[in-house]
């Protein structure tokens, strides 16, 4: 069964500095999407970026960037100049593509983060 | 697309009653997926939908809880009966599937169920 490990309960940083997150998952499948999600104090779950498993180069999405390694199964996200307004409980999340269940879109437990002024 | 609409948004409810949670997906989308949130668990799948068959239940903690979708625009999630330990947000998502070339899930803005 494929999981969704998330370490990191709660990281704090300074605006303008840079945070990592960490993620790690376990899967037998080849071929899979992994994505950070960002939920605010509204409860919004809000998609932040995504990755295709079978691409190399790690995806980026202005401030934000992951740094993907597949033999690790290692999946974390960098945000960059953070902001107050990043502020937020960030959810890694895998989905099983063409497989038994697929479409299957899977969790971690989060990671809070909190940026000071 | 208002995007998925759940409703609803507040629900307090005493021990032993059933609860209904509804959820609009956005249209178009082929797959829904019902989630649990607590602060112990983090984000739980319970069951998911594909063209409105269910795919996989085996994340549904309990008999107590079911989960139908008489057609594409609309889905239920019903607890009966209700236990404090339900007490949760309880999030719907919807995605329009791999085979439509879009892996990004749009989620509702949950329903806080409390169980007094």
């Amino acid at each position: 069964a494929q999981t969704v490990t998330q370490s990191q309960p709660e990281m704090s940083v300074q605006e303008a500095e840079t945070v990592t997150l960490s993620c790690t998952y376990d899967t037998s499948e080849s071929n899979y999407y992994l994505f950070w999600y960002k939920q605010p104090p509204s409860r919004q779950m809000i998609l932040v970026i995504r990755q295709e498993a079978y691409k190399q180069q790690n995806a980026t999405e202005n401030r934000f960037s992951v740094n993907f390694q597949k033999a690790a199964k290692s999946f974390s996200l960098k945000i960059s100049d953070s902001q107050l307004g990043d502020t937020a409980m960030y959810f890694c999340a895998f989905m099983t593509p063409r497989s038994y269940n697929t479409d299957k879109l899977i969790f971690g437990t989060g990671t809070r983060l909190q940026v000071f002024p | 697309d208002a995007g998925v609409i759940q409703s609803p948004r507040h629900e307090v409810t005493e021990m032993g009653q059933e609860v209904t949670l509804r959820c609009k997906p956005i249209s178009g989308h082929d797959y829904l997926f019902w989630y649990r949130q607590t602060m112990m668990r983090g984000l739980e799948l319970l069951i998911y939908f594909n063209n409105n068959v269910p795919i996989d239940d085996s994340g549904m903690p309990e008999d107590r809880f079911s989960a139908k979708m008489p057609n594409a625009s609309f889905s239920t999630l019903k607890i009966q009966p209700s236990e404090p330990r339900d007490s949760a947000v309880y999030f719907c998502a919807s995605s329009p599937g791999t085979d439509r070339g879009d892996t990004e899930a749009f989620f509702g803005q949950g329903t806080r169920l409390t169980v007094v």
